[in-house]
């Protein structure tokens, strides 16, 4: 079956510096989508990349889908106190009659030190 | 709140015993989805519905999880004769119905099993 596999599991960084977390499917993707969930809460929606190659920009997050469409990462400029908690990628794959159910990668758990 | 809400919040069983959750999706959307999240791990797919077919099932889902979404509205969980390994948050999420569209999640049901 479908695998999406992200990296690293754990992220620690000190307040202000960059942040990058990859994500990568074993198949060929519909579209892939970004979720934050913060200790305690439920996964929120971020964004979902659908084009071959497209980066897409929220602030000081930027999104990149691959050219292959298997592969996605998640860049925070400057964290902030804020930034704390789990980001899942979300690989979605068209199968017509299917769920398209989205698989979810482990998470990559970012701490940020003040 | 026009969001997706879920009862109960919490819940702590004996082993063996049968539980209920429910899920109330936002209003307009089509699409229902179940998901199973344990501690560390990225949500994974349980059951999904389209109005009220319930068209796609993870092997994940035993024969002792039973879902239904009755008039197409709201959904229920049951999982009978319950084992400490189904401790877990239970997330429901919804969808507008077109295909690879956002999923939104409600705030999960924390199942305890002792």
């Amino acid at each position: 079956g479908q695998q999406v596999m992200q990296i690293p599991q754990y992220q620690h960084v000190q307040e202000g510096e960059d942040f990058t977390t990859y994500c990568n499917s074993s198949t060929t993707l519909s579209n892939i989508q970004w979720y934050k969930q913060r200790p305690g809460g439920h996964p929120v929606f971020l964004i979902q990349l659908v084009k071959s190659g497209e980066v897409k920009k929220q602030k000081r997050l930027t999104f990149q889908f691959g050219e292959a469409k298997k592969n996605s990462s998640l860049h925070i400029t400057a964290t902030q106190t804020t930034d704390v908690g789990t980001y899942f990628c979300a690989g979605g794959v068209f199968s017509g009659g299917g769920a398209d159910g989205l698989t979810f990668g482990k998470g990559t758990h970012l701490i940020i030190q003040p | 709140d026009t969001g997706v809400s879920q009862d109960p919040r919490h819940k702590i069983t004996k082993r063996g015993q049968n539980v209920t959750f429910r899920c109330d999706p936002i209003s307009e959307h089509n699409r229902l989805y179940w998901y199973r999240q344990t501690l560390g791990q990225g949500p994974e797919f349980l059951t999904y519905f389209q109005n009220e077919a319930q068209l796609e099932k993870s092997r994940l889902l035993s024969d002792r999880f039973s879902a239904e979404r009755p008039k197409g509205s709201f959904s229920t969980l049951e999982i009978q004769r319950t084992e400490q390994g189904d401790s877990a948050m239970y997330l429901c999420a919804s969808s507008p119905n077109t295909i690879g569209n956002t999923i939104y999640f409600g705030e999960g049901s924390w199942l305890t099993v002792v």
